[in-house]
């Protein structure tokens, strides 16, 4: 099992400009953690989904943000416009209901 | 909502001492709690997971301990190491939610 994998690792992205992140979760865990990293906030959940179902959105901080998960094995983090202030490590995450979570390696994100 | 916190923000002991992080939370309505270890430009790694009902587990060097009637999580490190230099985040799941709600972290640098 290769974990969760995340793509891309570093992206550096001028403002206005559609950003897409991607996330190939582990199989046979029902959860989908987004969180996103920063120095001043720490790890923020924008959303999660169960069994690919969205539950809880939120923590996405504005219309720009979406996610999708079309099935199991497949989840996006899209931002549409980008702006500088969304720079930060956004990490996908999974687990099974109480239980250890699992995150991938981020994907660090430069909106200049 | 649950709010957690972790103190000092950051921590510089010599090699061999034995060495204690602490985590506090608001909510004493948690269903678990788990530690986290972080190096730089990397995801996260789970190291111990309690559950609610549990007072503390170990493994290796690490003990955490769960006091859910003061809202209060340590994690004791034993005969400290360079290669435990890292940051080290407390997170809680609570009853009422199916993500966890993360501190900021404490940041170790073990010197030789």
């Amino acid at each position: 099992d290769a974990g969760v994998i995340q793509s891309p690792r570093h992206e550096v992205t001028e403002m206005g400009q559609e950003v897409t992140l991607r996330c190939k979760p582990i199989s046979g865990h029902d959860y989908l953690f987004w969180y996103r990293q920063t120095m001043m906030r720490g790890l923020e959940l924008l959303i999660y989904f169960n069994n690919n179902v969205p539950i809880d959105d939120s923590g996405m901080p504005e219309d720009r943000f979406s996610a999708k998960m079309p099935n199991a094995s497949f989840s996006t983090l899209k931002i549409q416009p980008s702006e500088p202030r969304d720079s930060a490590v956004y990490f996908c995450a999974q687990g099974k209901s109480g239980n250890t979570i699992y995150f991938g390696e981020g994907s660090w994100l430069t909106v200049v | 909502k649950q709010e957690v916190t972790q103190i000092p923000a950051a921590l510089s002991v010599p090699e061999g001492e034995n060495l204690v992080l602490n985590c506090s939370f608001t909510d004493s309505a948690i269903y678990n709690l788990q530690w986290f270890r972080q190096d730089p430009g990397k995801g996260l790694t789970s190291l111990l997971l309690i559950q609610s009902s549990q007072r503390e587990q170990t493994s290796g060097r690490l003990n955490a301990s769960l006091d859910k009637s003061s809202g209060r999580s340590t994690l004791y490190i034993a005969a400290s190491q360079p290669g435990d230099s890292a940051t080290y985040l407390c997170a809680v799941l609570s009853n009422s939610g199916y993500a966890l709600n993360f501190g900021k972290g404490t940041s170790l640098l073990v010197t030789p």
